[in-house]
């Protein structure tokens, strides 16, 4: 079945830093992909989101790029912020167009 | 953007008793919202799809009779956990999507306790 896996964190960085969170996903046919942020007690916004190979999707500043020949959809940012911290999650949406399958999540600590 | 609600935000509950779960689309009508299930330091697990006016679709190894899921409004959906036990612990969220359909609004989550 469908799967998605994403690197363990928590990553903890320095304003300003770069950022890459690893995802890769397994499935069949060609999924959407997608890129969750929660932050502290909040529910999952939508952070950005690719429906074809090679498809860059792109919000505040964070970036992510489908490669099909890879199957992975990595998260960067060129410079975090404090606010930037939060738990991202990686998600797929294979069978059913709605239906999503996440990753584990990543936690993402930015420090002053 | 399109607003989802949870209630309650937490709860706690004794072993046998049922615990209701409220998932509400503020500003914006779903006919049809999914409920998911996450545990510590785990993925969100798809449990089931709600469907508005019809009967909801279970994920494989979701037990239907014990997860009710009621979608009675086009604005509501219900998750009754029944008979709850200490193993049934976990964060339950609920999700629905406006517009396209592959962009989905999360409600904040509910953190269920059964002692």
């Amino acid at each position: 079945g469908d799967s998605v896996t994403q690197m363990e964190g928590p990553v903890t960085l320095s304003e300003e830093a770069f950022l890459t969170i690893n995802c890769t996903y397994t499935a069949t046919g060609y999924p959407s992909l997608f890129w969750y942020v929660q932050y502290p007690g909040e529910g999952l916004q939508l952070l950005l989101k690719a429906t074809k190979a090679d498809d860059k999707g792109s919000n505040k500043g964070f970036e992510a790029t489908y490669r099909k020949e890879t199957t992975s959809f990595h998260l960067e940012k060129g410079s975090v912020q404090v606010s930037d911290s939060a738990v991202y999650f990686c998600a797929l949406s294979g069978k059913g167009y709605s239906t999503l399958t996440f990753g584990k999540g990543t936690m993402l600590l930015v420090s002053p | 953007g399109a607003v989802v609600s949870q209630h309650p935000s937490w709860v706690i509950c004794k072993s046998g008793t049922s615990v209701k779960i409220e998932c509400r689309s503020l500003d914006f009508q779903a006919t049809t919202m999914f409920w998911y299930r996450q545990f510590p330091k785990q993925s969100l697990m798809l449990m089931a799809t709600s469907n508005e006016g019809s009967k909801a679709t279970y994920e494989q190894g979701v037990e239907k009779d014990k997860f009710l899921i009621n979608h009675a409004s086009l604005t509501l959906s219900t998750l009754t956990v029944t008979s709850a036990h200490p193993e049934d612990s976990s964060f339950y969220i609920c999700s629905a999507p406006e517009g396209q359909a592959d962009t989905q609004y999360f409600g904040p989550g509910t953190r269920l306790t059964v002692l």
